[in-house]
């Protein structure tokens, strides 16, 4: 079985443009996750999708961020315009549906640096 | 809201000495606890998770943890660590019925010498 897909697995862009973060799940896995490391500081929620709804997207630093899943499936993590302060590390994770405690599946990450 | 404190960033220590990661936690309501670890340019592993019940939680690769409510405490041991568990380690809470919406502590980097 697959797991989850992340790509890129680096970027690299300078402040002001915008870059595409994609996220494939676990196949079959309705809940969607999206995570960020911000370097030395702790691992944070960004938010949280099941199937192609945003069931919770409190943790969304600001409106630059966009985040989709278009059909339930892969999703789509957009900065547009990216700033210094986004640079870090995008993780998104996946689980089946269920009552909520269902093991969490994370990729391996998009180290995102903005110069 | 919830907070998360793992006390040591880095942890040295010997091939087959024993280790403890020491995590404590805050919410003002009930909580799931949680390790994951991450090894080098892999993503997050979990560990083991604390729900209800017993307070001792064993997990895979040898490690376990106790759930002390009254310290708020959630401290990840091991007897006896290989070169392999060289890896950065996470603890996590959520609160029970916000499923998989994690508060992470800062982690914990354990670095196993020969």
């Amino acid at each position: 079985e697959a797991g989850v897909t992340q790509f890129p697995s680096h970027s690299v862009i300078e402040k002001g443009q915008t870059v595409t973060l994609r996220c494939d799940p676990i196949s079959g896995h309705d809940n969607l996750y999206w995570y960020r490391r911000v370097m030395g500081k702790e691992i944070k929620f960004l938010l949280h999708f099941v199937k192609e709804s945003k069931q919770d997207e409190s943790g969304m630093p600001n409106n630059r961020f966009l985040a989709e899943r278009t059909g339930g499936t892969y999703s789509t993590l957009k900065v547009q315009p990216a700033e210094l302060e986004d640079s870090g590390v995008y993780f998104c994770a996946s689980s089946r549906a269920g009552t909520g405690d269902e093991k969490l599946f994370f990729g391996s990450g998009t180290q995102l640096s903005v110069l | 809201a919830q907070s998360v404190t793992q006390l040591d960033s880095q942890v040295p220590v010997f091939e087959e000495a024993p280790v403890e990661l020491r995590c404590n936690y805050s919410s003002s309501v009930s909580v799931y606890l949680f390790w994951y670890v991450q090894y080098p340019n892999q993503g997050l592993q979990l560990l083991l998770k604390y729900l209800s019940g017993s307070t001792l939680v064993k997990g895979i690769n040898g490690f376990e943890a106790e759930f002390n409510k009254s310290q708020t405490s959630f401290h990840l041991r091991k007897p006896s660590v290989h070169i392999s568990d060289t890896a950065e380690y996470f603890c996590a809470v959520s609160s029970r019925g916000a499923g998989n919406k994690l508060t992470f502590g800062g982690g914990t980097r354990v670095l196993v010498k020969p």
